[in-house]
């Protein structure tokens, strides 16, 4: 079975630290994703790679870095955080070849709190 | 751009009711479509998925059939248990889009009572 195993579950910073939110998946997918889930407004994708050091802006990619040296690895950076950068963050990887007809395996979720 | 509407939630239902769950999309390309659930505390999996114009998903008795003509996917199930509560996802990936990125939608949350 694919794993998608998130760092922490919840986690607690404060306005202005860096918080690190990282990701590794176990079945040497190609493809991983950083969504944020807030209630009414779905998933929203934040960034995604398709390839080690590869990334590219998603929907809201404001106010959050990403990387991928390792292609088991996905990091989502928040430089400087802030309260309205609270929510529920999901990650997810998918294999390469035929990108409509591939699933996505998803991560139990990190549920960040801002204070 | 590509979109997907679902029916707004909450549902609540009693156990063995008929569930369904609506779900309309816009899409460029050719999509497959998709339905994602997730468990209260869990990450998002997949429950069904439909790649081509009249197929038909099915999984643990929930059923979608791909209605190009209707650009539809709508989630049915015939007799919901307790287990099933959860919120679901509705979902496209196109084939054009850079890999295998998928739009999804708001998600309805369904609470099933015994």
């Amino acid at each position: 079975d694919v794993k998608v195993t998130q760092s922490s579950r919840y986690l607690v910073k404060r306005t202005g630290e860096k918080v690190f939110l990282e990701c590794v998946q176990d079945m040497d997918h190609e493809n991983m994703f950083w969504y944020r889930q807030d209630p009414g407004l779905g998933l929203r994708l934040i960034y995604f790679s398709y390839d080690v050091k590869m990334k590219e802006k998603g929907d809201i990619p404001e106010g959050y870095s990403v990387s991928r040296e390792k292609k088991e690895r996905f990091s989502l950076i928040l430089e400087s955080a802030s309260t309205n950068q609270t929510s529920m963050y999901l990650c997810a990887s998918s294999p390469a070849g035929t990108g409509a007809l591939e699933t996505q395996y998803f991560g139990p979720g990190t549920r960040l709190l801002v204070l | 751009g590509n979109s997907v509407t679902q029916m707004e939630g909450p549902v609540t239902l009693s156990e063995e009711a008929f569930l369904t769950i609506n779900c309309t999309y816009t899409a460029t390309g050719y999509p497959s479509l998709f339905w994602y659930v997730q468990y209260p505390g869990e990450g998002l999996q997949l429950l069904l998925k439909a790649t081509k114009a009249d197929d038909k998903g099915s999984n643990k008795g929930f059923e979608a059939t791909y209605r190009k003509e209707t650009t539809s996917f709508h989630l049915e199930k015939g007799s919901v248990q307790v287990s099933d509560s959860a919120v679901y996802f509705c979902a496209l990936s196109d084939q054009w889009s850079n890999a295998g990125k998928s739009t999804f939608g708001d998600g309805t949350t369904l609470t099933v009572k015994p």
